[in-house]
């Protein structure tokens, strides 16, 4: 099947840069779109999604972007802090029938340097 | 609400050996699903439910099987463990959309 996959393994930023982490999904007929959070030994933790009938959303310090065009998302952390140290997934509702189910990336990690 | 709960949380396994991985959520959600997580990967979909009484293959679901118990349940089965099962193993489930919420997870290692 379709697969989403992303751009950086690793991405490494000073306390309170902006991060911006990147997604390239395939499946041109997703529909819905998530980002997760993963920290150590947990599991994933929603942080922010989008519906392909909007470009941009924004939560408190997240903003996802969305260019159908290129098929491409980016998760954007602003001022990031120690505690957003931690692996992004983002993740695409594969609609090959009735059901709902997500595929994921294979995640970035965000190091943030103090 | 406890969410999604998984047992156990730790669990070590002879080649060959069965076991039962144990799931329930308590939102009400219809649909529910396991998924693998390898070291340094994504999450790879085992089996889901979209509902009560139904269950489907994802990418992986060789060497698994599973079963919706009621609407709150949904379990996972390890008929013959192999090192290839080896993982972090989650558990979610989610109402009316996609948006899925996940487990603590179960670490398994086969020996």
């Amino acid at each position: 099947g379709e697969s989403v996959g992303l751009h950086l393994p690793t991405l490494s930023v000073q306390e309170g840069d902006n991060s911006i982490i990147n997604c390239a999904y395939s499946n041109s007929a997703s529909d819905y779109f998530i980002w997760y959070k993963q920290e150590s030994g947990k599991g994933p933790q929603f942080i922010i999604d989008i519906r392909s009938n909007m470009d941009k959303r924004q939560g408190q310090r997240v903003t996802v972007l969305l260019n159908k065009t290129v098929k491409h998302l980016s998760l954007q952390i602003a001022a990031t802090q120690p505690g957003d140290s931690a692996v992004y997934f983002c993740a695409e509702d594969d609609r090959m029938d009735s059901s709902y189910k997500l595929i994921f990336g294979s995640g970035t990690r965000l190091l943030v340097r103090p | 609400n406890a969410g999604v709960t998984q047992t156990p949380k730790f669990q070590v396994l002879k080649t060959g050996q069965s076991m039962t991985l144990q799931c329930a959520q308590d939102m009400n959600h219809n649909s529910m699903y396991w998924y693998r997580q390898d070291p340094g990967m994504g999450l790879r979909l085992i089996y889901y439910s979209a509902s009560e009484g139904t269950t489907d293959k994802g990418e992986v679901p060789n060497g698994y099987n599973v079963s919706r118990l009621n609407k709150r349940e949904f379990s996972l089965r390890l008929e013959s463990a192999a090192p290839s099962q080896t993982s972090v193993y989650f558990c979610a489930s989610s109402g009316r959309t996609a948006l899925a919420f996940f487990g603590q997870g179960t670490r398994l290692t086969v020996v």
